[in-house]
């Protein structure tokens, strides 16, 4: 199983412009997770989907930020503008249902994103 | 979720044990234990958790204080690989309360050789 893949792993991008971080979740998984990671914050959840439809997007900072899942396969999050605050390791993760439990995440590697 | 408070970083030497300790003395009585490590420019991945009685699996042990307030993450034998922050999360498992993961600061653990 290749894991949770994120593209791409490295982005910089000037302030502004449009970033669309991308993901794919480990076939079979219910649930996709969006989290950022920066060194004042840590690690945030920002939204999570459950059969393809958002339940908690509380975590997502402001309007700039918008995320899908048009498809099991597949998840994106879009920042539109970007600003240098957003800065950060964005990482994806993804979970089967467990019975009886709360999801439990498998994370992708990450996409470090740089806005300048 | 109820709060945990773990020492910034730790040290080790490599072969060694490690504990890791975690309190979390405000726990109410259906939070799960969970241990996450984050190595170095990776995302995070599971441990081991536990609610009661100790646990143990391939990957390390959890020891839980009899009165919950408190647990230890045990590596039998530190290795280089083991270098990371370990973070001790609290989590309610009633799934009707939605709780999802949310991470503190952990504790960086450094292995030397």
């Amino acid at each position: 199983d290749a894991g949770v893949i994120q593209s791409p792993r490295h982005e910089v991008t000037e302030m502004g412009q449009e970033v669309t971080l991308r993901c794919k979740p480990i076939s079979g998984h219910d649930y996709l997770f969006w989290y950022r990671q920066t060194m004042m914050r840590g690690l945030e959840l920002l939204i999570y989907f459950n059969n393809n439809v958002p339940i908690d997007d509380s975590g997502m900072p402001e309007d700039r930020f918008s995320a899908k899942m048009p498809n099991a396969s597949f998840s994106t999050l879009k920042i539109q503008p970007s600003e240098p605050r957003d800065s950060a390791v964005y990482f994806c993760a993804s979970s089967p249902r467990l019975a009886g439990g709360l999801p439990r995440p498998f994370f992708g590697p990450g996409t470090r994103l740089t806005v300048l | 979720d109820a709060k945990t408070t773990q020492p910034n970083s730790m040290e080790s030497n490599e072969e060694e044990p490690v504990h890791l300790p975690c309190n979390h003395s405000t726990i109410s009585g259906t939070d799960y234990i969970h241990w996450y490590r984050q190595l170095p420019s990776q995302g995070p991945e599971y441990v081991i958790h536990g609610l009661t009685s100790n646990v143990n699996n391939r990957m390390a042990s959890l020891a839980i204080a009899e009165d919950r307030k408190s647990s230890t993450l045990i590596l039998h034998r530190a290795t280089l690989r083991d270098a990371a922050v370990y973070y001790c999360i609290l989590r309610d498992e009633d799934i009707s309360a939605g709780n999802m993961l949310t991470f503190g600061g952990g504790t960086r653990l450094m292995v030397k050789p």
